[in-house]
């Protein structure tokens, strides 16, 4: 039981140059989660998915797009990277159901992304 | 302005050594709050979980209260070992749009 797994670990980029940040879980969890996590700052929500083919932005939208792929996967697509998207990025996962606020969620690793 | 305020920023203990962190968080209504524990390149593990009629929580060496009247919660870490060397964050569940708000992190480090 792997629980969310990210890819990769860390990436470096050029300005303007695009990238997919990918994530899975296997705990068949509905909603799925993208956070940033910048020094000096808590945790951000960028985009999340409440169930298989529904997605909604967050708190940090601009720059980013998502794909819920399937119920196991749910990835961050960068279009063309910039300096500010320099940062730790996590996705995360969570049993929510409806009128329910009890749920747990777990967070992958990260993947440490530089803009250059 | 933030919605959760944690404080102490950072701190280093000695091993051994008992230490209280502090969230004060403006959210209301809320239906939870967690403590979550982030070690250096990892993500968050949630630590201990409360809701608004709960006012003590244990995990181990690891307790957290709530005063749901001012609106604060504290983590306090008992006879530290050097794993518990990690950011803790406060994350308050806001109850009308089940969002989630994240305090900035205390950062722990225990020295021997």
């Amino acid at each position: 039981n792997a629980g969310v797994t990210q890819t990769p670990k860390f990436q470096v980029l050029k300005t303007g140059q695009s990238m997919t940040l990918q994530c899975a879980q296997d705990m068949n969890h509905n909603s799925m989660y993208w956070y940033r996590q910048d020094p000096g700052m808590g945790l951000r929500l960028i985009y999340y998915s409440a169930s298989e083919g529904t997605t909604d932005k967050g708190e940090v939208p601009n720059g980013y797009n998502v794909s819920r792929l399937n119920k196991r996967e749910f990835s961050l697509r960068l279009e063309s990277a910039a300096p500010s998207q320099t940062s730790v990025y996590f996705c995360a996962s969570s049993e929510e159901r409806s009128g329910v606020h009890w749920e747990t969620q777990y967070f992958g690793p990260g993947t440490r992304l530089l803009v250059l | 302005k933030n919605q959760v305020e944690q404080s102490p920023q950072s701190l280093i203990i000695l091993e051994g050594k008992n230490c209280t962190l502090q969230c004060n968080y403006t959210v209301s209504p809320f239906s939870n709050l967690r403590w979550y524990k982030q070690d250096t390149g990892r993500g968050p593990v949630s630590l201990t979980i409360m809701t608004f009629s709960e006012n003590t929580k244990s995990n181990g060496r690891y307790t957290a209260t709530l005063d749901a009247d001012t609106k604060q919660s504290s983590l306090h870490i008992t006879a530290s070992q050097l794993s518990d060397s990690a950011s803790y964050i406060c994350v308050v569940r806001d109850y009308g749009n089940n969002r989630l708000a994240f305090g900035k992190g205390n950062q722990v480090v225990v020295i021997p």
